[in-house]
């Protein structure tokens, strides 16, 4: 099993409607979690990070934690073609200080 | 502010050749990580630094691959020699560790290619 784990997509959804990411990942004891966006040929840009369970919330975009469930998700609300993008999700395990372990990504593709 | 930075953000060389990437990370920051991109394998950490010392170089591929970091505001990884199956784009991104928050910040990437 690998430790953080996400549907590679794509992900096609019209243009204003809900996108839903979702990620889950293997250490029971992770601290925190990152979302990060990263268009064809960029680098990663961090978007959103959660630490406790529940709903962060950051314009059009919500972070979801369930840490009972080693899952974690974001909600991109209003879809825009600009959100397409493949998104990382990354963990920051608990036997680890600084050390980031990311998914695969997920590529996510708004229809006008 | 200005972001992380790396040079060369491109780099074609022929095989057995030594390459040099550079980075320069955030100021203030106290952690590095080196990164390789590619479409098989994704992001895999290489290496990374905590107050200029390497802490874990387990995803090092092999010891062609040497990282170092002579002080807070640079560092290098270098390739030698270098291999086709190098080819890859390389990200340096930098963070302030502090407990179980630690958002990295990434640079625009190296893309090598090796002839």
């Amino acid at each position: 099993q690998k430790e953080v784990e996400q549907n590679s997509g794509p992900l096609s959804v019209p243009e204003g409607a809900i996108a839903s990411l979702n990620c889950t990942y293997s250490d029971r004891g992770s601290q925190s979690f990152f979302w990060y966006r990263q268009y064809s040929g960029k680098s990663p840009e961090l978007i959103m990070f959660i630490y406790s369970n529940g709903d962060k919330e950051d314009g059009r975009f919500t972070a979801q934690l369930n840490k009972a469930s080693q899952y974690v998700s974001l909600l991109i609300r209003d879809s825009q073609p600009s959100d397409s993008a493949t998104y990382l999700c990354a963990v920051n395990m608990a036997s680890n200080t600084g050390k980031l372990i990311f998914g695969q990504g997920t590529t996510l593709q708004v229809k006008p | 502010d200005a972001g992380v930075i790396q040079s060369p953000r491109h780099e074609v060389t022929e095989m057995g050749q030594e390459v040099t990437l550079r980075c320069k990370p955030i100021s203030g920051h106290n952690s590095l990580f080196w990164y390789r991109q590619t479409m098989m394998r994704g992001l895999e950490l290489l290496i990374y630094f905590n107050n200029n010392v390497p802490i874990d170089d387990s995803g090092m591929p092999e010891d062609r691959f040497s990282a170092k970091m002579p002080n807070a505001s640079f560092s290098t990884l270098k390739i030698q020699p270098s291999e086709p199956r190098d080819s890859a784009v390389y990200f340096c991104a930098s963070s302030f560790s502090r407990g179980g928050l630690n958002e990295q910040f990434f640079g625009p990437g190296t893309r090598l290619t090796v002839l």
